[in-house]
C-alpha cells in the first residue's frame, strides 16, 4: 500500500534555499506532486513530476526524483517570508486519487 | 473561471444534525474528488466522480456519508447524524482526465466543519 513520509518541520532564514524531502513506498507511482497550504486555506498545486523524470525546474522551484530510493525533494531558492506554509508531497499510483504525506511546516525567519 | 468553489467556508453544527456541503468544480473538468483533512494531517481521499458517476469510495466514507454529482457539474457531500469525529476540513478537487492521463488536480479552499 501507499505510505508517504515527510519531516514535520523546517526553518530557514530568508534568502536561503529550502529543501523539503519526501519518501514514498509505492513503486508504481505515476505522478508525484508538491502542494502548498497556507493557514485556513485549501491546497495550491506548486509543481508535479512524472515518474520517468529525474528533475524538473520551474522558476524558484526544483524537484528532484530518485526513483530507485523512492525519494522526492522540493528545493525553493531564495526563500521568502511568503513561502511560510505547509508543504505536502503526494503520489498518484494506478488508483484515481492522490495519497498525501503529513506535510512539512516551513517557517521562514526574516 | 474562478477555480474550484466550496460552500460554506465554515459550518458549526450540533452532534446528531445533518450537514451538506457543495462543491463547484472548474467547468471543463470531468473528474471531481472529495478529501477530508484533520488537524496536523494530510488530506485523505473519500470519493471521486467521473462526470456524474461515482466510481470509487474510500472505506473512510461510512454509511452516514453520501456524495452526489447529479448532472456531472457541481457535487454535494452530506453527512447524516454528525459525530464529533467528523470535525475536519472537507476539500473538493477537480481535474480533467482523458484515458489514463490525468492533467492535475485543482483544490478548493475547503469547508471547515466543527461538530459541537
Amino acid at each position: 500500500g501507499e505510505d508517504v513520509e515527510q519531516s514535520l518541520f523546517l526553518s530557514v532564514r530568508e534568502g536561503d534555499s529550502s529543501v523539503i524531502n519526501c519518501t514514498y513506498t509505492d513503486s508504481s507511482s505515476t505522478y508525484l506532486y508538491w502542494y502548498k497550504q497556507e493557514p485556513g486555506a485549501g491546497l495550491q498545486l506548486l509543481t508535479y513530476i512524472f515518474s520517468n523524470m529525474d528533475m524538473k525546474q520551474d522558476q524558484r522551484l526544483t524537484v528532484l526524483l530518485n526513483k530507485k530510493d523512492k525519494h522526492l525533494s522540493l528545493r525553493i531558492a531564495d526563500t521568502q517570508t511568503g513561502d511560510s506554509a505547509i508543504y505536502f508531497c503526494a503520489e498518484k499510483t494506478g488508483a484515481n486519487n492522490l495519497f498525501f504525506g503529513t506535510g512539512t511546516r516551513l517557517t521562514v525567519i526574516p | 473561471d474562478t477555480g474550484v468553489s466550496q460552500n460554506p467556508r465554515h459550518k458549526i453544527t450540533k452532534r446528531g444534525q445533518n450537514v451538506t456541503f457543495r462543491c463547484d468544480p472548474i467547468s471543463e473538468h470531468n473528474r471531481l474528488y472529495w478529501y477530508r483533512q484533520t488537524l496536523g494531517q494530510g488530506p485523505e481521499f473519500l470519493t471521486y466522480f467521473q462526470n456524474e458517476a461515482q466510481l470509487e469510495k474510500s472505506r473512510l466514507l461510512s454509511d452516514r456519508f453520501s456524495a452526489e454529482r447529479p448532472k456531472g457539474s457541481f457535487s454535494t457531500l452530506e453527512i447524516q447524524r454528525t459525530e464529533q469525529g467528523d470535525s475536519a476540513m472537507y476539500l473538493c478537487a477537480s481535474s480533467f482526465a482523458r484515458g489514463p492521463t490525468n492533467y492535475g488536480y485543482t483544490f478548493g479552499s475547503g469547508t471547515r466543519l466543527t461538530v459541537v
